[in-house]
């Protein structure tokens, strides 16, 4: 079964730091472009970043560029995304999804169960 | 990183036909044919219906049709049923600074 499970999410203050972590499984993790999206309570799907199968191309939405780090481990099946100076809004169910290609502007195909980060004081 | 225009709700009563529409800039949906959308139930992940602006997936009802005239894309969905009731999103590929990806606000589709 094409699976992705999220962890890490959690309660964090203001400035403090997080990292999640996707696990894949049921497909070759290393062919595909990943991504994460996260949606704040009650409201709409945010892109927040992308990478590519061997993370030649890496890219950021402009409310995250510089705080968030997204990389991949293809030999652990694995997407992380370490999250620095948190802001309250960065609040939200964060996403792990895959591209059904091997870039950014591919249809997301396979979605995990999502990871709550809450910050906080 | 301007997020695509949605109608917040749409209404339909079983059987019928409805149209979401997403509407854009040349820089996202009009630039280029790299337009999805996706279904979410509460509490659930968003699932992926449409692909390039009219593609279904495997395993997606052909009820389900896409397409776009110039910045707006529109998502129909025909033969309403009670289980079509969510919340959908569309998305587009822009390269209009970096490369990323934008979301419609999303649409409540109440099916009466």
């Amino acid at each position: 079964e094409v699976q992705l499970v999220e962890s890490g999410g959690g309660l964090v203050k203001p400035g403090g730091s997080l990292r999640l972590s996707c696990a894949a499984s049921g497909f070759t993790f290393s062919s595909y472009s990943m991504n994460w999206v996260r949606q704040t309570p009650g409201e709409g799907l945010e892109w927040v970043s992308s990478i590519s199968s061997s993370s030649s191309y890496i890219y950021y939405a402009d409310s995250v560029k510089g705080r968030f780090t997204i990389s991949r481990d293809n030999a652990k099946n694995s997407l992380y995304l370490q999250m620095n100076s948190l802001r309250a809004e960065d609040t939200a169910v964060y996403y792990c999804a895959r591209n059904s290609g091997n870039y950014l502007y591919y249809g997301m195909d396979v979605w995990g169960q999502g990871t709550t980060v809450t910050v906080s004081s | 990183q301007s997020a695509l225009t949605q109608p917040a709700s749409v209404f339909g009563s079983p059987g019928q036909s409805i149209t979401i529409s997403c509407t854009g800039t040349s820089s996202d949906v009009g630039g280029y044919n790299y337009v999805s959308w996706y279904q979410q139930h509460p509490g659930k992940a968003p699932k992926l219906m449409i692909y390039d602006v009219s593609n279904r997936p495997s395993g997606v009802s052909n009820r389900f049709s896409g397409s776009k005239s110039g910045n707006t894309a529109s998502l129909t969905i025909s033969g309403l049923q009670a289980e079509d009731e969510a919340d959908y999103y569309c998305s587009s590929y822009t390269s209009s600074s970096t490369p990323s990806v934008v979301f419609g606000g999303g649409t409540k589709l109440t099916v009466l």
